[in-house]
């Protein structure tokens, strides 16, 4: 059971927009900083957003981030075919002095 | 430019000890505030972190774990060992290191590949 929760799927069709979510506590992302990590199939997780919204280099604008009191959001525009994949959120949490992870949610591009 | 790389082994039995080294190269370890963590998952499942050690010597370790884990630096300056001690087949996944700032603790921008690991007698 993941400290953070996310919805364990999402889809949407190319072209379209889908916001995946993520749901903490006061310790974690209430506190902390949100970051997202994308993994395709069989490879490493990359990094997709950190402190929140921000894009490391390489990333396209298609991939917001935001965070509201303990929740985070992932909105992606423009769907396409290769984000297809696992997404990922995680935090720091001051509870147990360490990361913590979502679940995970896998997007569809249908 | 950073890259990481695991290495260990692919079968451990249950009770035994499993050690994991992490090469950095581009960075190193001894840098200020400079970190490595350990994050790992099992076959379909989602990421879980393990652990993580600081330039400073400073380290943290997931305490859900039910095998005792320690990271420490290698023999060189750019080795991060892991060691799970007692593992039990729930340990059993694929093994990532990754590099991350003690100004981003959540945040891991470069990975390694992974190394699979089987816990089975």
């Amino acid at each position: 059971q993941s400290v953070l929760t996310q919805s364990p799927s999402a889809s949407g069709t190319p072209g379209q927009s889908v916001t995946i979510s993520c749901s903490g506590s006061t310790s974690n992302i209430g506190t902390n900083f949100v970051y997202w990590y994308l993994q395709l199939p069989g490879t490493a997780p990359k990094l997709l957003i950190y402190r929140n919204h921000q894009r490391p280099s390489g990333v396209p604008d298609r991939f917001a981030g935001s965070k509201s009191g303990t929740s985070a959001s992932l909105a992606i525009s423009g769907l396409r075919s290769e984000d297809e994949g696992d997404y990922y959120c995680a935090s720091w949490d001051d509870s147990v002095s360490g990361v913590v992870f979502g679940g995970g949610t896998k997007l569809i591009v249908l | 430019q950073i890259t990481l790389k695991e290495s260990g082994p692919t079968l451990v039995k249950p009770t035994q000890t499993l050690t994991l080294t992490c090469t950095l190269s581009g960075f190193s370890l001894t840098t200020g505030g400079v970190g490595v963590g350990w994050i790992r998952q099992p076959p379909g499942k989602a990421l879980e972190w393990v652990a993580l050690i600081y330039w400073n010597g400073d380290r943290r370790y997931n305490p859900a774990l039910k095998s005792t884990p320690f990271v420490s630096e290698g023999n060189s300056a750019n080795q991060v060992v892991l060691t799970l001690t007692n593992v039990d087949p729930l340990d059993t996944g694929t093994y990532y290191c990754a590099h991350s700032t003690v100004a981003a603790r959540a945040g891991f921008d470069y990975w390694g590949p992974g190394t699979v690991v089987t816990v089975s007698s």
